[in-house]
């Protein structure tokens, strides 16, 4: 069974750090393409990054330059790292793997909420 | 401002059919089948309904259904039921830094 596992939130003051995991089971991390997806309270979805099976990353735009997409293969697990953070980076973090070829994203964690306030 | 455009609400009676839009350009759902529909409950993690415009993941419920024509795709809920109550949101693949973008979600009440 497929099960994502987020942790690492908490309250961080603006301009702090903050690194997020993800364990996962029933799958390897290095065999997919992983994902990061936030939500901010109240409001919609938006994707933030992605690691490839090459190791290839990828960013939004609003995240670029700050966030960092890792990932462990002995600990299979998931890592972004959160640098400079902003208010408007307040927002449960998920992660999520992508299906197949397709730009799905179909196994999901529980999410960890993230902070930014002074 | 979300990147792609969803109905704020929707509302339908048990057994009838409802239809949420979801707008982009075509940098994204104009050019790809990359289209996605979520459905998500509060406090829970969004569930897949519909992936690549039109296809269904094994699980869901064959009233579910998408489509897609230009610019716009289309989620479509026949025979409502009450569980069916959720905030719904369309992605695509888009053609830009941000790879994926997703609509700003649609409240659908079930009367």
């Amino acid at each position: 069974e497929v099960q994502l596992v987020e942790s690492g939130g908490g309250l961080i003051q603006p301009g702090g750090s903050l690194t997020l995991s993800c364990v996962a089971s029933g799958f390897t991390v290095s065999g997919s393409y992983m994902n990061w997806v936030r939500q901010a309270p109240g409001k919609g979805l938006e994707w933030v990054s992605v690691i490839y099976r090459d190791d290839s990353t990828y960013y939004a735009d609003s995240v670029e330059g700050r966030f960092t997409i890792s990932r462990d293969s002995s600990k299979n697990t998931l890592y972004l790292q959160m640098n400079s953070l902003r208010a408007d980076d307040t927002a449960v973090y998920y992660c999520a793997t992508r299906k197949g070829n397709t730009w799905t994203f179909d196994y999901w964690g529980q999410g960890t909420l993230v902070t930014v306030s002074s | 401002q979300s990147a792609l455009t969803q109905p704020a609400s929707v509302s339908g009676s048990p057994g009838q059919s409802i239809t949420i839009s979801c707008t982009g350009t075509s940098s994204d759902i104009g050019t790809y089948d990359y289209v996605s529909w979520y459905q998500q409950y509060p406090g829970r993690a969004p569930k897949v309904m519909i992936y690549d415009v039109s296809n269904r993941p094994s699980g869901v419920s064959t009233r579910f259904s998408g489509s897609k024509s230009g610019n716009t795709a289309s989620l479509t809920i026949s025979g409502l039921q009450v569980e069916d109550e959720a905030a719904y949101y369309c992605s695509s693949y888009r053609s830009s830094n941000t790879l994926v973008v997703f609509g700003g979600g649609t409240r659908l009440t079930v009367l």
